[in-house]
């Protein structure tokens, strides 16, 4: 497809374990990335991971890389509700210099 | 400066003036994106500067749209005769010459709205 694609919505219990999944483009891509965005707020990068790898821990997230599949998820571990915000996936591709984002998912935690 | 500042952070316009939004990357970052949030939508790309040059403005939706940067720092962003569709978030973002592992550094936007 043309387009970085994600759900838009995702509701989870506080404590639970959230996924977050997307499809991405370009199966040469480099750089993926997961960017959170806080209500009236810019996004904030998360945490990216390099095409040669598969997976990534950063304490509670982990990030899964599937290139056969071009498929990216972001695994939070222990959701708080502070985790609540919208998730963007991200990847660079190939041959170009600017991140191409996706539509966002957002994520609501319930106490 | 310490991280990527937009004013103003709030713009109300009447349909047809013209408006100035501004972006004052990290300094020493070489490169400096524009990307448009509008309502329920993912982030739409732009324009991209490397330096004071723009190698790729294939994201500006009109000719009423237009982007200039200087000294290799700040960056104005101009749109002319505003649209009531022109309403959106407008994010900067700034990086070291290749996104890479860095990825972005966002500004807090600008919220355009058009009566």
């Amino acid at each position: 497809g043309e387009d970085v694609e994600q759900s838009l919505f995702l509701s989870v219990r506080e404590g639970d374990s959230s996924v977050i999944n997307c499809t991405y483009t370009d199966s040469s891509s480099t750089y993926l990335y997961w960017y959170k965005q806080e209500p009236g707020a810019g996004l904030q990068l998360l945490t990216y991971i390099f095409s040669n790898m598969d997976m990534k821990q950063d304490q509670r997230l982990t990030v899964l890389l599937n290139k056969k599949d071009k498929h990216l998820s972001l695994r939070i571990a222990d959701t708080q509700t502070g985790d609540s915000a919208i998730y963007f996936c991200a990847e660079i591709p190939g041959g170009y210099q600017k991140v191409t984002f996706g539509t966002g998912t957002k994520l609501q935690v319930i106490p | 400066g310490a991280g990527v500042s937009q004013s103003p952070s709030n713009k109300v316009t009447e349909k047809g003036k013209d408006v100035e939004l501004r972006c004052d990357p990290i300094s020493g970052h070489t490169a400096l994106y524009w990307y448009r949030q509008s309502l329920g939508q993912g982030l739409e790309f732009l324009i991209y500067f490397q330096g004071n040059s723009a190698p790729d403005k294939s994201g500006l939706p009109s000719d009423r749209f237009s982007a200039e940067r200087t000294g290799g720092s700040v960056s104005t962003l101009t749109i002319q005769r505003t649209q009531q569709e022109d309403s959106a978030v407008y994010l900067c973002a700034s990086s070291p010459n290749l996104a890479g592992g860095h990825g972005y550094t966002f500004g807090s936007g600008t919220r355009l709205t058009v009566v």
